[in-house]
């Protein structure tokens, strides 16, 4: 597609339920990155993919989130058992090229979700 | 590990005033830095970029130098526009950290009439 694409761009859960916020990258970027934002924050780095594979998953904050990346395309985001302070903006990028410093990554409009 | 500090927001100024956002930045290697703009109900987009020291990067009317000596990153516009009003993002890639980026903050930016 012409950019990155995410869903749903809103969404309303209760606490204790699952969510699953998609991402569709850059068709060709092999690089995809999560990335939360919280209101009034900066950008907190959650988990990057190169092809499926996921080389650096430090930035999960706990074991309730997840993700994966199927075909090298789109990736899911999952969050289990929500909490209050999960409330945030959800955000994906994807790039060209890893391990190259000066690829820009482009970002999708964002997940907003608010956990009741 | 590397990290990106910016000056805290918010800063309102007038149209045509002279801006500057200072960042700073700290990485073991050799990064590269950017900038992304947040406008109202957007998604960030990349502003400009630089990828080795000494280089400018420049766009809209905005300019970054990259001071490997003061490990800085200042954006800069001579004359911001109410336009211009957006959360600003200085973040770097690259370093031991190469394959994801590291953002600040953010500043907000508020241009009055």
């Amino acid at each position: 597609g012409a950019g990155v694409s995410q869903s749903p761009s809103n969404k309303v859960t209760e606490k204790g339920k699952d969510v699953e916020l998609r991402c569709d990258p850059i068709s060709g970027h092999t690089a995809l990155y999560w990335y939360r934002q919280s209101l009034g924050q900066g950008l907190e780095f959650l988990i990057y993919f190169q092809g499926n594979s996921a080389p650096d998953k430090s930035g999960l904050p706990s074991d309730r989130f997840s993700a994966e990346r199927t075909g090298g395309s789109v990736s899911t985001l999952t969050i289990q058992r929500t909490q209050q302070e999960d409330s945030a903006v959800y955000l994906c990028a994807s790039s060209l090229v890893t391990g190259g410093p000066g690829a820009a990554q482009y970002f999708g409009p964002g997940t907003r979700l608010l956990v009741l | 590990g590397d990290s990106v500090t910016q000056m805290e927001g918010p800063v309102t100024l007038s149209e045509e005033a002279f801006l500057t956002i200072n960042c700073t930045y700290t990485a073991t290697g050799y990064p590269s830095l950017f900038w992304y703009v947040q406008y109202p109900g957007e998604g960030l987009q990349l502003l400009l970029k630089a990828t080795k020291a000494d280089d400018k990067g420049s766009n809209k009317g905005f300019e970054a130098t990259y001071r490997k000596e003061t490990t800085s990153f200042h954006l800069e516009k001579g004359s911001v526009q109410v336009s211009d009003s957006a959360v600003y993002f200085c973040a770097l890639r690259g370093g031991l950290q190469n394959n994801d980026m590291r953002f600040g903050a953010g500043t907000r930016l508020t241009v009055k009439p």
